[in-house]
């Protein structure tokens, strides 16, 4: 057990509809992560916050967007969902921004399937 | 940007031989990661490395470092059925702690 919580752990729903995922990072991480893993395009980062700012993005879709809140949850949110949207959803977090072992610990995942 | 090469993407052994995962990076990378990740589960942290020439040892598992080649290896020494996993190696950089992370290489021991 990492210390990431997730929900929910599996998720299903229509195309065109709107989920949140939810991430609760360790105890004292300050830095959250959010990653997709799917088979066809493998395990990719798709934004960072640390302390309740955004630090970095990768290829998240503008349909996609996250937050992390004053008590550093975070949430994920995916709005008009596509049949290809379909993946695990990873959430990781760290102590640090950037710098030193920057070692990230993973959440179980949230499994998403659009029908 | 960081692109991180695995290889072989699969890899089937007997149990009680060894044999190493390659991990190849496009740019320097402060750090590499190696993750281990069982179906459907999460992404278990195995080893950080941290400088040119780091070697981590865990067990049966051993990963190594060199920043000039820019070439990381997970070592299984006497492969034990336990250890059927897929394993990802990953980078990142100084100014960005995103992760880049490689294919992952399936790894199937067998009796």
């Amino acid at each position: 057990d990492s210390g990431v919580t997730q929900t929910p752990k599996h998720l299903i729903t229509a195309t065109g509809q709107r989920v949140t995922l939810r991430c609760s990072p360790r105890s004292g991480d300050l830095s959250v992560y959010w990653y997709q893993q799917s088979l066809d395009q493998g395990l990719q980062f798709l934004i960072q916050y640390y302390n309740g700012e955004e630090r970095a993005k990768g290829n998240i879709l503008e349909r996609f967007s996250a937050q992390q809140f004053p008590d550093l949850h975070s949430e994920l949110n995916l709005s008009s969902l596509e049949l290809g949207d379909s993946a695990l959803y990873f959430c990781a977090s760290s102590a640090a921004s950037a710098g030193g072992r920057n070692e990230q610990f993973f959440g179980p995942g949230t499994r998403l399937t659009v029908l | 940007e960081l692109k991180v090469e695995q290889n072989p993407l699969f890899l089937s052994m007997q149990e009680g031989k060894n044999y190493t995962i390659y991990c190849n990076y496009s740019t320097t990378s402060d750090r590499l990661y190696w993750y281990r990740q069982d179906p459907g589960k999460s992404l278990e942290s195995l080893f950080v490395l941290l400088s040119n020439g780091a070697v981590k040892q865990e067990g049966r598992l051993m990963a190594s470092l060199d920043t000039k080649a820019r070439l990381s290896t997970l070592h299984i020494t006497a492969a034990v059925h336990d250890l059927s996993a897929t394993y990802f190696c990953a980078g990142d950089t100084g100014t960005a702690s995103k992760l880049t992370f490689g294919t992952g290489t399936r790894l199937q021991v067998t009796l």
